[in-house]
This record gives structure tokens, C-alpha cells and sequence, in this order.
């Protein structure tokens, strides 16, 4: 079962940042946090992951909570190619799978 | 150059039937894996093979076989197709089971049972 929490749906307009929220309050000390993303049509894209300290690569950044319970994902200008279902997981390193939520549907509109 | 590839990309077949779904790596990666996404969109893990070894096996019917000849291979292999087992497929492969484990997923094979 997946251990977080994301909001269903979430529109955002094109050129500004996408902030997209996630909930993980059992999350264990050594636990990550990933974020993937599946385009309509397509198979999963890793975005970035992260432990304790905020993270950003080229495609966002991942603000996490000093107490680990909660994260965002930001996407600092939001294209109508970022439209996709947003996956927030939380799993050890290592020899665990990734379980899948049901994601947010972020919706970017012109 | 296709990172991990898939074939076919779409299945037809009535119930009864036996299919396989093949899946090629070109990343050098060992480890890799079957997902499942049903109508419901629901993303779940099968199996996951580590140069060749299997590590995880989900609560999956024994229908299923998957079969990795060699670390860059892991087929998928379907008995007595069923109504329920119409899906999408997802192969993935990453660098493990160690580390930080991130996936590279294939575009995925839609499979319809008739």
C-alpha cells in the first residue's frame, strides 16, 4: 500500500510554477522520497528523490519538511508538456519496489 | 537509441491463449522489473530480476512466468490468458537493488484479451 497522500487534481497555468503536495507522516528515518511522473500514454519518468535536504535538478526541485512528514514537488515554469499524473513514493534504498499511489493529475493549462 | 524497449507495443488475443512480452535494456543496468497498470490506472509491481536472479515475486498467479536470459532480457510470459488480465505492462530496469534505485521504464505494452 502506498504510504502517502496527494491531492487528486491539481490545474496550473502555463508559464507559472507548479507546486504539488504530498503527505507522508509515517515515513521512517530511512526512508526516501521519490517523485515520478507518467506522461498520458507513456511509461513512468523518474523526477527526483530526496532524503532530508531540499534537492533540484533540471526538471524541479523537492522541498521537504524539516520533520520529513510532508514534501513539494515544484516545477518553476509549468508547460502544457508537463501535463501528467504525479507519483510521491516513499521507500528505502535498496532491494524495495516502488508502490505506486494514485498521483495527483496536474492539468497545465494555456 | 531506445532505452528500454518493448515488444509488442499493443496484443490482441482471445482468452485461452498463451502470449509473451519481451523487454530489452540497453542502459547496462542489472536489475529489472514487470509493473502492471490496470483500467484503473493503479501501477503495480510483478517481479523484479537481479542479473538474472528473481528477488521480488508479487502475489501473481503462476499463469505468469517471467524469464531473464540474460541481465539486458526479461520476458514475460502469459498461460491461459483471462478477461482480467487485459492491462498495460510496464517494463523498468535501474542500477541495483542497492543504492538509489531509480527506474527507467519502457513505453509500455497494452495487452486486450478478448
Amino acid at each position: 500500500d502506498a504510504k502517502t497522500t496527494q491531492p487528486p487534481s491539481m490545474d496550473c497555468a502555463e508559464g507559472r510554477a507548479a507546486n504539488l503536495p504530498c503527505n507522508h507522516s509515517t515515513i521512517s528515518g530511512n526512508e526516501y522520497v521519490y517523485w515520478y511522473r507518467q506522461i498520458h500514454s507513456q511509461g513512468p519518468q523518474y523526477i527526483i528523490h530526496g532524503l532530508k535536504n531540499n534537492e533540484t535538478n533540471e526538471m524541479a526541485s523537492l522541498i521537504i519538511t524539516e520533520d520529513r512528514k510532508s514534501s513539494t514537488l515544484i516545477l518553476p515554469h509549468a508547460t502544457l508538456r508537463d501535463t501528467a499524473v504525479y507519483y510521491c513514493i516513499v521507500r528505502v534504498q535498496g532491494n524495495t519496489p516502488l508502490v505506486f499511489g494514485k498521483g495527483t493529475r496536474l492539468s497545465v493549462i494555456a | 537509441d531506445t532505452a528500454v524497449s518493448q515488444t509488442p507495443k499493443y496484443l490482441v488475443t482471445q482468452m485461452g491463449n498463451d502470449k509473451s512480452i519481451k523487454c530489452e535494456q540497453n542502459l547496462g543496468h542489472d536489475t529489472m522489473y514487470w509493473y502492471k497498470q490496470d483500467s484503473k490506472k493503479f501501477l503495480k509491481i510483478m517481479f523484479s530480476y537481479n542479473n538474472k536472479e528473481l528477488i521480488i515475486n508479487e502475489t501473481v498467479p503462476n499463469r505468469f512466468s517471467p524469464k531473464s536470459p540474460d541481465k539486458a532480457h526479461l520476458n514475460l510470459h502469459i498461460n491461459s490468458l483471462e478477461l482480467g488480465d487485459s492491462a498495460v505492462y510496464f517494463c523498468a530496469s535501474s542500477h541495483g537493488p542497492g543504492g538509489a534505485n531509480v527506474l527507467t521504464f519502457g513505453a509500455g505494452s497494452r495487452l486486450t484479451v478478448l
